[in-house]
C-alpha cells in the first residue's frame, strides 16, 4: 500500500520549460516532505523540503507547493536543462513517530530535451 | 569523504548463496537506514538504526536478511540463501542528531541473483 502518490511516471519537457510533479498523501500525520533527484546508477539525492506550515518554498529553480487542506504537494521546476533529466521522487515523513522511515512515491522520470 | 559510501557498488550472485554489504555513514550521523530500490520504484524501508541499537524493521525484511552496525559506525546488510526476487538497488543513507527527518543516501550496491 503506498502511501504516497506521484504523478506523471514519466514527462517529457523541452529545455527552458516548466517541469510539474503532483503527489497526494492520505496520512495526516506526515510533516516533512523532501524532493530527492536520482540519476542512473546512483543513489537519491536531496534536492528541496517543506514542511505543512508552508505553502511554498523556493530554491533556485525548483520551487515546491504544497496545500495541506488537500493532502497533495507539487515540484515545479523551472527553465529546465537538459541536466535536470533524471527521475524525481517525492517523499514524507512523520517525524514524531515513524523513527526517520521515508514513505517515497513510485518516481517520475523526466526528460529535458535541448 | 564526506558523503555516505557503499560497497560493494555492484554484486552478482548465484541463488542460493550468501552476500553482505556495507555502509559507512557520514561521519557524526547517528541513525542509519537501509531501504530497497527495484527498477521503476521508490527506495523501501527496511530496517533502521540509532547508534548499535536497530530500532525498527520492515516485514519486507525476512528472516533471510540480517542487519548490525555493532559500534554505531559502519553497518553490514547480510541476505542468506539469496533468490531471484532479492535483485535490486540496496541503498543505505545517514541522518545528524540535530536534523534527523534529513537523509543523506549512498551510492548504492545493485545485486543480481541469477
Amino acid at each position: 500500500q503506498q502511501q504516497v502518490k506521484q504523478s506523471p511516471q514519466s514527462l517529457i519537457v523541452q529545455k527552458g520549460g516548466i517541469s510539474i510533479i503532483n503527489c497526494a498523501y492520505e496520512n495526516t500525520a506526515f510533516d516533512y516532505f523532501p524532493w530527492y533527484q536520482q540519476f542512473p546508477g546512483k543513489g537519491p539525492a536531496l534536492l528541496i523540503a517543506i514542511r505543512p506550515d508552508v505553502s511554498e518554498k523556493k530554491e533556485g529553480r525548483f520551487t515546491i507547493s504544497f496545500n495541506k487542506s488537500a493532502k497533495q504537494f507539487s515540484l515545479h521546476i523551472m527553465d529546465s536543462q537538459p541536466g535536470d533529466s533524471a527521475t524525481y521522487f517525492c517523499a514524507a515523513i512523520s517525524t514524531p513517530d515513524s523513527w526517520g522511515k521515508l514513505q517515497f512515491g513510485a518516481g517520475t522520470q523526466v526528460v529535458v530535451t535541448p | 569523504d564526506t558523503g555516505v559510501s557503499q560497497d560493494p557498488r555492484h554484486k552478482i550472485t548465484k541463488r542460493g548463496q550468501n552476500v553482505t554489504f556495507r555502509c559507512d555513514p557520514i561521519s557524526e550521523h547517528n541513525r542509519l537506514y537501509w531501504y530497497r530500490q527495484t527498477l521503476g520504484q521508490g527506495p523501501e524501508f527496511l530496517t533502521y538504526f540509532q547508534n548499535e541499537a536497530q530500532l525498527e524493521k520492515s516485514r519486507l525484511l525476512s528472516d533471510r536478511f540480517s542487519a548490525e552496525r555493532p559500534k554505531g559506525s559502519f553497518s553490514t546488510l547480510e541476505i542468506q540463501r539469496t533468490e531471484q526476487g532479492d535483485s535490486a538497488m540496496y541503498l543505505c543513507a545517514s541522518s545528524h542528531p540535530g536534523q534527523q527527518e534529513t537523509q543523506y543516501f549512498g551510492p548504492g550496491t545493485r545485486l543480481l541473483v541469477l
